[in-house]
């Protein structure tokens, strides 16, 4: 089965703290997102990546960056955290055109 | 990528089948049709695709109408497990991204 595992379940991080998100995936997939998840809003992508070191904005970018070093990992960084970031986080990989598999999330609370 | 129209909730007795339609009038031919869900609190689970002809798995069935306007996802004999938010996607192949509407919260009661 694929395995897409997320750095934490939950996290609670101040104003304007660095933060770092983790996903790592098991499966050799070429390609990896970032979406977060609002209630109300839907699910909206953050960026993506289709290789390492590669990477490209998804519709809500503005306050976060990506780092893919390797390929079975795919960072998200929240460079000085703002309250309007608190919110489910989730990892997404997939090799192909189709199915993307998802981590579990992760909830962040910015206070 | 086309939008899509799903019932806000729908309830399934157990061991029952659960049918969930969605609505996608302006799908384009090369659009295929995806479903996915979420359990409280974890993420998004793939469950099916297809374009044009039905389509089964384990998990269940997809039924594409022939003008490919509609579809329904049924799951045979639902558990309480499958209480869940169904999302149906639709969109081209490739390496586009997802788009979640609201979907449908499906409420499997004993």
């Amino acid at each position: 089965d694929v395995k897409v595992t997320q750095s934490s379940r939950y996290l609670v991080k101040r104003t304007g703290e660095k933060v770092f998100l983790e996903c790592v995936q098991d499966m050799d997939h070429e390609n990896m997102f970032w979406y977060r998840q609002d209630p109300g809003l839907g699910l909206r992508l953050i960026y993506f990546s289709y290789d390492v070191k590669m990477k490209e904005k998804g519709d809500i970018p503005e306050g976060y960056s990506v780092s893919r070093e390797k390929k079975e990992r795919f960072s998200l960084i929240l460079e000085s955290a703002s309250t309007n970031q608190t919110s489910m986080y989730l990892c997404a990989s997939s090799s192909g055109a189709h199915e993307q598999y998802f981590g579990p999330g992760t909830r962040l609370t910015v206070t | 990528d086309a939008k899509t129209t799903q019932p806000p909730s729908m309830d399934c007795a157990e061991g029952r089948a659960a049918n969930l339609p969605c609505n996608h009038s302006t799908i384009s031919g090369n659009e295929y049709v995806y479903w996915y869900r979420q359990i409280h609190s974890q993420g998004p689970q793939y469950i099916i695709h297809g374009l044009k002809n039905n389509e089964t798995n384990e998990m269940a069935s997809l039924i594409i109408t022939e003008d490919r306007k509609s579809s329904t996802l049924i799951l045979p004999h639902a558990t309480l497990r499958d209480t869940a938010v169904y999302y149906c996607i639709v969109r081209a192949s490739g390496y586009s991204t997802l788009t979640f509407g609201k979907g449908t919260m499906l409420l499997v009661s004993p």
